[in-house]
């Protein structure tokens, strides 16, 4: 398997405009997480998906971030409208489950800039 | 709420050992992992202890004790590649991981 895979690796977009970062997990890991990441605020965990379902949203930080996940093979972080202070590292993590297996498996993140 | 308490910054020389600590204050606990993420990339898994003792991985170990609520990292043998920051990280929900804020860790010649 090629690992998680994040698309974009960068973005750079002007305050107001939408965003929309994607995530292929792992085939076979049942959950997802969305994480972001800033030197002021270090990794924080902003939702995560068990079997496509959202299961805690609470570390989403505004009604702007909305996340989805369609099927097992796709996730999507969207951020309408961006703002400079969203800019981040955003990493999406898929995990096999419970105890040993809830080693996270990271992709390579997402790099935003909102100026 | 949940807080993880990991020092910020350690320095030590190629051969030495290091030790990282971990404080945690949870609302559940299934087991601590611990990530390393070097700069510009992506955090990846080091070691998981759900039991309390010692697990050795290699140069790396990891320590739980759950009654103290307290966990660390141990680097053995330190290399110039271990620079790098180690994060601690909680399974506090079945499985939702919640991070410390990192040790970022400079290895000197």
């Amino acid at each position: 398997d090629a690992g998680v895979i994040q698309s974009p690796r960068h973005e750079v977009t002007e305050m107001g405009q939408e965003v929309t970062l994607r995530c292929k997990p792992i085939s076979g890991h049942d959950y997802l997480f969305w994480y972001r990441q800033t030197m002021m605020r270090g990794l924080e965990l902003l939702i995560y998906f068990n079997n496509n379902v959202p299961i805690d949203d609470s570390g989403m930080p505004e009604d702007r971030f909305s996340a989805k996940m369609p099927n097992a093979s796709f996730s999507t972080l969207k951020i309408q409208p961006s703002e400079p202070r969203d800019s981040a590292v955003y990493f999406c993590a898929s995990s096999l489950g419970l105890g040993k297996n809830t080693e996270a498996f990271f992709g390579q993140g997402t790099r935003l800039t909102v100026v | 709420g949940q807080s993880l308490e990991q020092p910020s910054e350690v320095t030590a020389v190629e051969g030495a050992i290091v030790q990282i600590n971990c404080t945690y204050q949870t609302s559940g606990f299934y087991g601590l992992s611990w990530y390393q993420q070097h700069d510009g990339g992506a955090p990846t898994f080091l070691s998981y202890n759900g039991l309390d003792g010692l697990e050795e991985t290699g140069r790396f170990s990891s320590f739980l004790s759950r009654s103290d609520s307290y966990g660390y990292l141990l680097l053995q043998e330190l290399q110039m590649k271990d620079s790098a920051s180690y994060f601690c990280a909680v399974d506090n929900a079945g499985n939702m991981l919640t991070f410390g804020g990192g040790t970022r860790l400079m290895v000197k010649p």
